[in-house]
């Protein structure tokens, strides 16, 4: 019964490196989201798959790609990392999206903890 | 566009005591509301939803939350808080009416309750 899994849980990059952060879910969820935590800013939404084959941009999608995978992966990547991406990353699902009128609640990973030197 | 706001970054409360943290939320048409809880070092759990019908909401770990559409409001109350309570809350919504527009979340509340 893992849920949402997320990979790495922790990772340090050099500025201008480049890595992929790792989701995985197992409910059969439809819509994937990534959020990024930041001291006092809550969590902000960096992309979203409302169904396999979509994605949009969320509230702070500049530096970041997503792909989705297929219906239970949704990666995210950091191109050319800066230190202003040193964060917390989560991954989230929830059962239902598209043109679907969403009424359940976000299942989230663990985290993955990004700092950019 | 839908938003959330917290007023409170922190909540001090004595063990025993009620405790309340505030949500205010704006969206466009009708709302889904959530509340969150966050642990250190640990992801978002589940704690309530309001989806329709009864305005008080009952959740997980005897919390419960009290939907107000004319303050548009969503507080979070529970009557005697525990030290093991403290943790840090987030309140979320969803405008019922759109198609797939995400979830919003609040800046968060720390909640700290004192033994």
């Amino acid at each position: 019964n893992a849920g949402v899994t997320q990979t790495p849980k922790f990772q340090v990059l050099k500025t201008g490196q480049s890595m992929t952060l790792q989701c995985a879910q197992d409910m059969n969820h439809n819509s994937m989201y990534w959020y990024r935590q930041d001291p006092g800013m809550g969590l902000r939404l960096i992309y979203y798959s409302a169904s396999e084959g979509t994605t949009d941009k969320g509230e702070v999608p500049n530096g970041y790609n997503v792909s989705r995978l297929n219906k239970r992966e949704f990666s995210l990547r950091l191109e050319s990392a800066a230190p202003s991406q040193t964060s917390v990353y989560f991954c989230a699902s929830i059962q239902k999206g598209g043109q679907q009128v969403l009424n359940t609640e976000a299942f989230f990973g663990q985290g993955t903890r990004l700092t950019v030197v | 566009a839908q938003s959330v706001a917290q007023p409170e970054d922190q909540v001090n409360v004595a063990e025993g005591n009620p405790l309340t943290v505030k949500c205010t939320y704006s969206v466009s048409g009708n709302p889904y509301l959530f509340w969150y809880v966050q642990y250190p070092n640990r992801g978002l759990q589940f704690l309530l939803k309001y989806i329709t019908g009864d305005n008080l909401v009952k959740g997980s770990y005897g919390f419960e939350a009290e939907f107000n559409k004319s303050q548009t409001s969503f507080h979070l109350k529970k009557p005697s808080a525990l030290v093991s309570d403290s943790a840090l809350y987030f309140c979320a919504v969803r405008d019922r009416n759109s198609g797939n527009t995400p979830l919003v979340f609040g800046k968060g509340t720390r909640l700290s309750v004192i033994a």
